[in-house]
């Protein structure tokens, strides 16, 4: 089944520590993109991606890494210069160029405390 | 800046009734509009994305429409199913730079 994976869906770490979520896609995209998800907010781009070994900040990417080594691959990295790391991730993915559909994966729930 | 605004919030009906969400963005110069669906702690579904030259696009009992002009777009629900139950995203974006900007959505309640 072709899909976006996110893992863990459930992460918990103490303050101070550097965290990284994964992500994987198996749809052949070129583009992937995290966004951030908090409570009545809408979805805030962290960092995003159009080819390999080439990223771009977001709106918000201030206290996260990211690295696009290969295509299938989007780690993001929370480091402790986050001040409010508790939130939603959400990864997604789409062909390249500006009109594709995005796909989104199931999400990982971070807790920091 | 672009500016992404759904309302209502909130909305409850009963099963069976034919609705409307709304999207308002303050750039008219979109590229494209998605509209999704995320279920409680999922990630988003895509539903419909409509093309700054379309006008619509359907899918069964979903309609999206699109007025640039007028800087909006209504995601119509035909004959509304309890598994319609969710909350309805939509996401402009106006760059042609991957960069897509989020309403906050609308949480439909569809009662049995």
């Amino acid at each position: 089944d072709g899909g976006i994976t996110q893992s863990p869906k459930y992460l918990f770490r103490k303050e101070g520590q550097n965290v990284t979520l994964s992500c994987e896609q198996n749809l052949n995209h070129d583009a992937m993109y995290w966004y951030r998800q908090d409570p009545g907010q809408g979805l805030r781009l962290i960092y995003y991606s159009q080819i390999v070994n080439d990223f771009q900040k977001g709106d918000i990417a201030e206290g996260y890494s990211v690295s696009r080594e290969k295509k299938e691959s989007f780690p993001l990295t929370v480091t402790s210069a986050q001040k409010n790391p508790t939130a939603f991730y959400l990864c997604a993915s789409s062909m390249a160029g500006v009109l594709h559909e995005q796909y989104f994966g199931p999400g990982t729930r971070l807790t920091v405390t | 800046k672009q500016e992404v605004t759904q309302i209502p919030a909130a909305l409850s009906v009963p099963e069976g009734e034919n609705l409307v969400l709304n999207c308002s963005f303050t750039d008219s110069a979109i590229y494209n509009l998605q509209w999704f669906r995320q279920d409680p702690g999922k990630g988003l579904t895509s539903l419909l994305l409509i093309q700054s030259s379309q006008r619509e696009q359907t899918s069964g009992r979903l309609n999206a429409s699109l007025d640039k002009s007028s800087g909006r777009s209504t995601l119509y629900i035909a004959a509304s199913q309890p598994g319609d139950s969710a909350t309805y995203l939509c996401a402009v974006d106006s760059s042609g730079t991957y960069k897509y900007i989020f309403g906050t959505g609308t949480r439909l309640k569809v009662l049995a």
